[in-house]
């Protein structure tokens, strides 16, 4: 009964390094995506995938990179940190069914960039 | 555009007070789903209620309540008797079933309830 599972939960990172956030899901949906919370602005979406192969930009999506090779897997890559990608981030995994849409977050990563 | 818009950026009630959070949102598309999320302290979001765009009634579940309301595009949420445990973040937000994978947050409201 795992859900949507990412990883790590926390990191401290250096500016110019480079990580990627995993996230795996066992539910079989086919809509994955990224948001980052931060202070006073609730989530915001930055990538998001429609199915294995396909990916498309969200609301913030600079600095990010992603892929989806698989339905299960849906990484975040930030290629060159920096200090205002400091944030948490939480991948999600939803589908749209009979009684309407429904997501499934996972526990959350906390990101430092310093 | 869509827009889910939560004007209270924090409440502090003494427990047992009744407390309002107010939520309301922006939308073109005639089908959408609305959402409350509760993030406490530890960080993690706890789904608390759908709503569906064509479903007005209202919802109580034990000391939480839900008041839709079409016609001023509101979807506010009411906690009765408030306790400890409520103190947390809560978020509201929209789902349009043509792009439902895309969410759509308030900025959220933080609650404290104090002794």
């Amino acid at each position: 009964n795992a859900g949507v599972t990412q990883t790590p939960k926390f990191q401290v990172l250096k500016t110019g390094q480079s990580m990627t956030l995993q996230c795996a899901q066992d539910m079989n949906h086919e809509y994955m995506s990224w948001y980052r919370q931060d202070p006073g602005m609730g989530l915001r979406l930055i990538h998001y995938s429609v199915g294995a192969g396909i990916t498309d930009q969200g609301e913030v999506p600079n600095g990010y990179n992603v892929s989806r090779s698989t339905t299960e897997d849906f990484p975040l890559r930030l290629l060159s940190a920096a200090p205002s990608q400091t944030s948490v981030y939480f991948c999600a995994s939803s589908y749209s069914g009979d009684t309407g849409n429904t997501i499934y977050f996972g526990e959350g990563s906390w990101l430092t960039v310093v | 555009a869509q827009k889910v818009t939560q004007a209270q950026t924090e409440i502090s009630v003494v427990e047992k007070e009744d407390v309002t959070l107010d939520c309301v949102y922006e939308t073109r598309d005639t089908t959408y789903y609305l959402f409350w999320y509760k993030q406490p302290p530890s960080g993690e979001l706890v789904f608390l209620i759908r709503r569906n765009s064509f479903d007005e009634q209202n919802e109580i579940s034990g000391r939480y309540s839900w008041n839709f309301q079409k016609s001023t595009s509101s979807f506010n949420f009411t906690i009765t008797a408030s306790q400890v445990v409520d103190s947390a973040v809560y978020f509201c937000a929209l789902s349009e079933r043509d792009n439902f994978n895309k969410f759509y947050f308030g900025s959220g409201t933080k609650l404290n309830v104090k002794p």
